[in-house]
């Protein structure tokens, strides 16, 4: 068992829906939790981060993090055409250089 | 403000050639790290470093890669007498002073594709 999973997809959706991505981990002592965006042929890009659990916002995204689950989700409400990347997870512990990705989901946003 | 600025961005090595990759981090940060990432696989953390001095390097192979980050000039990621298996976008990323470790807040570059023919 990969210590992160994330679902690699690929998934496709009209624009305006609302999207959801998730990845679970199997380190409870994981404490800080990101997501980033990839383009196609580009670097990743950190889009949030949160430290242990609960909801962070911030315009469109909104990331949840339930640690007695073991589960992180990205909600994208109102999708746009220019939300289509790979959105990767990430994970880390305090104090500590080990920083652990999901494999990336890939999404599509149709107009 | 430049962001994480890598060179070349493609780079093609024969076998047994040696690849050199160039990072230059953000204005005002002092942490560098890299990672590869192969297709369909997330990224794989390899080293940290600062200004003259590698702080981890647990995710680096043990032979014939080599990373760097001098006191002038860019970081640089070594790998020596390529194999095809090293064929990956090698991305590297930058952060302010951290104290917790590997920093959360990572600014990443464009990557190099390194392609071993």
């Amino acid at each position: 068992q990969k210590e992160v999973e994330q679902d690699p997809g690929p998934l496709s959706v009209p624009e305006g829906a609302i999207v959801s991505l998730n990845c679970t981990y199997s380190n409870s002592a994981f404490q800080y939790f990101m997501w980033y965006r990839q383009y196609s042929r580009k670097g990743p890009e950190l889009l949030m981060y949160t430290y242990s659990s609960g909801n962070k916002e911030d315009g469109r995204f909104t990331a949840q993090v339930d640690k007695s689950s073991k589960y992180i989700s990205l909600f994208i409400r109102d999708s746009q055409p220019s939300d289509s990347a790979t959105y990767l997870c990430a994970m880390k512990l305090y104090n500590n250089n080990d920083m652990r990705f999901g494999a990336g989901t890939r999404l599509t946003v149709k107009p | 403000n430049a962001g994480v600025m890598q060179n070349p961005r493609h780079l093609v090595r024969r076998r047994g050639q040696e690849a050199r990759l160039r990072c230059s981090p953000m204005k005002g940060h002092s942490h560098v790290y890299w990672y590869r990432q192969l297709p369909e696989e997330g990224l794989k953390f390899m080293v940290y470093l600062q200004k003259e001095n590698i702080i981890d390097e647990s995710g680096m192979p043990k032979e014939r890669f080599s990373a760097e980050f001098p006191k002038e000039g860019p970081s640089i990621l070594r790998i020596q007498q390529v194999v095809r298996g090293d064929s990956a976008a090698y991305f590297c990323a930058s952060s302010p002073q951290y104290s917790g470790g590997i920093s959360y807040e990572q600014y990443f570059g464009p990557g190099t594709r390194l392609t071993v023919t």
